[in-house]
């Protein structure tokens, strides 16, 4: 298993304000991505990163930015928060075996 | 457009019996990746297997084996002799193949497991 760690592990937050989640990894992998996870949806990717300063949007990017200034860190952004932003949030990186691999999750509540 | 459905929102059964869960899939890609994830009360997201779009041979580990059907898109996953702790919700997975790609992964919506005693 790649070693992931997410950071907070979980956040309450204020709609409108700015919010940061950070997904640290140990292993090197060139992939990285961020889903969200919400009841009757499975996850949803919202970024991904194929290298340093590389990324492209997923299904649900709206309302997220990332960032991806060194292969161990991915930053996901939420400029702005919405209620509808409250959700489970879950960083992976990939193998060469094009496995991926998760992080315990980040629980952010937007009230 | 690639998709994943999971048919089957809750399962329940008592312990010891056998159960599959089920997944069908949709791709127009000819070489593809399909998985299965299980994701305990904890919360975390475990890996159990990836199969190959060209690899049909059935795997089998443990009391945990899979079924993997090009012909009719399914990639279901049964167990065996099942215990309290396979409670859990089951995520089948699929992604396109090669490492030089994005390899997003699409998850279907979920299968909760419930083992009672």
């Amino acid at each position: 298993d790649a070693g992931i760690t997410q950071s907070p592990r979980h956040k309450v937050t204020e709609t409108g304000t700015p919010v940061t989640l950070r997904c640290h990894q140990t292993e090197n992998h060139r992939y990285m991505y961020w889903y969200r996870q919400d009841p009757g949806h499975g996850l949803r990717l919202i970024h991904y990163s194929y290298g340093v300063k590389d990324t492209d949007k997923g299904e649900v990017s709206d309302g997220y930015s990332v960032s991806r200034s060194k292969t161990e860190d991915f930053l996901l952004t939420l400029e702005s928060a919405t209620s509808s932003q409250t959700s489970v949030y879950f960083c992976a990186t990939r193998d060469t075996k094009n496995i991926q691999y998760f992080g315990a999750g980040t629980r952010l509540s937007v009230l | 457009a690639q998709k994943v459905t999971q048919a089957q929102t809750e399962i329940s059964v008592v312990e010891k019996e056998d159960v599959t869960l089920d997944c069908v899939y949709e791709t127009r890609d000819t070489t593809y990746y399909l998985f299965w994830y299980k994701q305990p009360p904890s919360g975390e997201l475990v890996f159990l297997i990836r199969r190959n779009s060209f690899d049909e041979q059935n795997e089998i580990s443990g009391r945990y084996s899979w079924n993997f059907q090009k012909s009719t898109s399914s990639f279901n996953f049964t167990i065996t002799a099942s215990q309290v702790v396979d409670s859990a919700v089951y995520f089948c997975a699929l992604s396109e193949a090669g490492y030089s790609s994005a390899s997003k992964i699409i998850f279907g919506s979920g299968t909760r497991l419930s083992i009672r005693p």
